[in-house]
């Protein structure tokens, strides 16, 4: 099947420091990725969609300047947090949108767990 | 707004005691509906997709199936491997984000 993968696997930080995850799609091209994030014992919350070629789109209640995403290929979406702070630690996955053929679906990344000291 | 709501939250089997999950779901205009599959720390793993009322899809010991208001994951004679929390979710037909309910954790003992 589809590979997404995402690094680093996990990070600790401390608070004030930026932090970049990379999300990478393996074995297709996919114009468009979302990110979201994770706290334990809930669901997937969406944070924003990345677009290639193009600014990312926000979810209500996200902070662009603190969640700065950047799709810069048709592999390759990056979200950087910015002076993370203790609250802002979460398990972040991203997935890569395939449309077409019979494969069509969105296939996730395994995740990268964040921890800001 | 979409909205998504699983249930049970939680589902403890026996080994071969088969069971089925709820989705039910409102959406503007449905492009599909998603299962997948979630390990602890680990990302979703994409089960199956359902387009139309009516459809079926079967995997392993796992079949899908879909109404107009609700899917259900069926799980025949599960095995302790099928423990997982398993999520659903919706597409828009106007758009391509996934709004996913909160899950349904279930744990099959031996």
């Amino acid at each position: 099947g589809a590979v997404v993968s995402q690094h680093p696997s996990r990070v600790i930080c401390k608070s004030g420091t930026s932090v970049k995850i990379e999300c990478r799609s393996l074995d297709f091209q996919a114009t468009t990725m979302f990110w979201y994030r994770q706290f334990p014992k809930q669901s997937l919350m969406l944070m924003a969609t990345s677009n290639e070629g193009s600014k990312a789109t926000y979810e209500q209640g996200v902070e662009k300047d603190k969640f700065l995403i950047n799709h810069a290929s048709l592999t390759l979406s990056t979200l950087t947090v910015t002076s993370a702070h203790p609250e802002d630690s979460s398990f972040y996955i991203c997935s890569a949108d395939r449309r077409g053929g019979s494969k069509e679906t969105q296939y996730f990344g395994p995740g990268t767990r964040l921890l800001v000291l | 707004e979409d909205q998504v709501t699983q249930s049970p939250e939680a589902l403890r089997l026996q080994e071969g005691e088969s069971s089925s999950l709820n989705c039910s779901y409102t959406v503007s205009g449905l492009r599909g509906l998603f299962w997948y599959r979630q390990d602890p720390g680990k990302g979703p793993e994409f089960l199956f997709t359902l387009y139309s009322a009516g459809e079926e899809k079967e995997k392993e010991r796992l079949k899908a199936t879909l109404t107009k208001k609700e899917s259900f994951l069926h799980i025949t004679a599960p095995k302790p491997e099928d423990s997982a929390t398993y999520l659903c979710a919706v597409q828009a037909a106007n758009d391509y984000k996934l709004s996913f309910g909160a899950g349904t954790t279930v744990t099959v003992r031996a």
